[in-house]
């Protein structure tokens, strides 16, 4: 069975330093990886996606992501965090062909002044 | 172009009662899913239809079911509410089946049963 996890529940970032959010899957066929953003009782943005070629890949304001398949590992980064950016943050994963997206616990991230 | 609309936006029900809960897809979108978002934890999924047909059910009681509309607009329907049931109701739209391509998803909606 699928599994994503998520391994820090909380981070806290000062405004404008760099970030880093953690994703690791379980996954037996080739995943497609996904990560969305979702503000206080709201639904979910996406903010980028992985389905093949680059392992880097570039998404909405300003995140990216790179894909690791030997350490099965799919994290979000930006290079400066604005106060904008507190959100709670979901990693999810899927597959052509199969009807489920699964979804990890998610990060919230605050951002200190 | 109108993104995937959820209705209603808030709802409170009483245990042991009915709800029923509506979704339109995104224009040319032709797969619904929906998921079920309980505080401090993420989505999970409930089902998926595309063109109509059930195409996934994530491990719910029986009390879920739901259903596609020829113009592709969903209803989620839950039966003898618990407590429990308590949530935050997402619709997900996709072109294709779910994973396969991005999948938009709507504000949601905030059921409470009292």
């Amino acid at each position: 069975a699928q599994s994503v996890t998520q391994p820090d529940i909380h981070i806290t970032v000062s405004e404008g330093a760099s970030l880093e959010l953690r994703c690791n899957y379980s996954y037996g066929a080739t995943p497609y990886l996904f990560w969305y953003v979702q503000s206080p009782g709201q639904g979910l943005q996406l903010l980028l996606k992985y389905f093949s070629g680059d392992t880097l890949v570039q998404g909405i304001k300003g995140f990216e992501a790179e894909f690791k398949r030997s350490q099965s590992s799919f994290n979000l980064r930006k290079p400066s965090v604005h106060w904008s950016d507190a959100a709670e943050y979901f990693c999810a994963v899927g597959a052509k062909g199969y009807s489920t997206l699964t979804f990890g616990k998610g990060t919230m991230l605050l951002v200190s002044p | 172009d109108a993104g995937v609309t959820q209705s209603p936006t808030h709802l409170i029900k009483t245990r042991g009662q009915q709800v029923t809960l509506r979704c339109s897809p995104i224009s040319g979108h032709k797969s619904v899913s929906w998921y079920q978002q309980v505080l401090g934890q993420g989505p999970q999924f409930i089902f998926q239809y595309y063109e109509k047909e059930e195409r996934g059910r994530g491990n719910f009681p029986d009390r879920f079911s739901a259903r596609q509309f020829p113009n592709y607009s969903s209803e989620l329907n839950v039966n003898a509410l618990l407590l429990g049931d308590s949530a935050l109701y997402l619709c997900a739209s996709s072109l294709e089946v779910v994973g396969g391509t991005e999948a938009f998803f709507g504000q949601g909606t905030r059921l409470t049963v009292v």
